[in-house]
């Protein structure tokens, strides 16, 4: 199975700073990669697949980037409605594999 | 509007059975590929299962293989999941997902299976 680390597990920012957010595959993936945001006691709501297309009706504010085995999730202008838990998950491969979750805080 | 609408869930006995359904409207169900998505509540995502758009490819993770089956009924528009042989690890919210990692993801609410005695 293909593992996905992300890192760091949480992070605290101000609002409107830029967070980076990342993704490391244990083997490369292409660009078979997706992006979900969670915020508590939701469901995940998709953002980003294929590395770094958005989702339909989702804020250019989220910007994905990478190939291979390195991703990164970069949020701009963080706001408070940003607060969530923010999963990769690739889709090279079966089984389909999540990382272990970022949770950004606004300071 | 889009939904998916999960029910189903509930208290089972450990080797007991469930039958999710995910009722979806307000887009051409037959189009998607759907996927059933499990979370332990506080804790991280896990990928149970995946059914292409005719339902005859369908994978599983290999802690549900031989016990989980994923089907849909395109002209009632509802993805269901047989559970059996059912273990306190399966215990979670289940979340119903229309084609989560590529165009057009889109997510249930989820419903809750709790596997005790």
């Amino acid at each position: 199975d293909i593992q996905m680390t992300q890192s760091p597990s949480s992070l605290s920012a101000s609002a409107g700073d830029r967070v980076t957010i990342s993704c490391r595959a244990s083997q490369a993936i292409s660009n078979n990669l997706a992006w979900f945001q969670q915020k508590p006691g939701k469901a995940p709501k998709s953002l980003i697949y294929a590395a770094s297309t958005l989702q339909s009706r989702v804020s250019s504010k989220f910007n994905g980037s990478g190939s291979g085995t390195d991703f990164t999730l970069t949020i701009s202008s963080l706001q408070p409605e940003d607060s969530a838990t923010y999963y990769c998950q690739q889709y090279n491969s079966y089984p389909l594999t999540f990382g272990g979750g970022t949770k950004v805080e606004i300071k | 509007e889009v939904q998916l609408v999960e029910s189903g869930g509930g208290l089972v006995q450990p080797g007991g059975s469930l039958r999710l359904s995910c009722a979806a409207s307000g887009f051409p169900f037959t189009y998607y590929w759907m996927h059933w998505v499990r979370q332990v509540p506080g804790k991280g995502l896990l990928w149970v299962s995946l059914i292409n758009t005719g339902g005859n490819i369908t994978r599983y993770a290999d802690s549900v293989k031989g016990r989980f089956t994923i089907s849909r009924d395109n002209a009632k528009n509802t993805l269901f999941l047989q559970m059996n042989s059912l273990r306190a690890e399966d215990t979670g919210v289940y979340y119903c997902a229309r084609n989560p990692s590529g165009t057009g993801g889109y997510w249930g609410q989820g419903t809750l299976v709790t596997v005790s005695s």
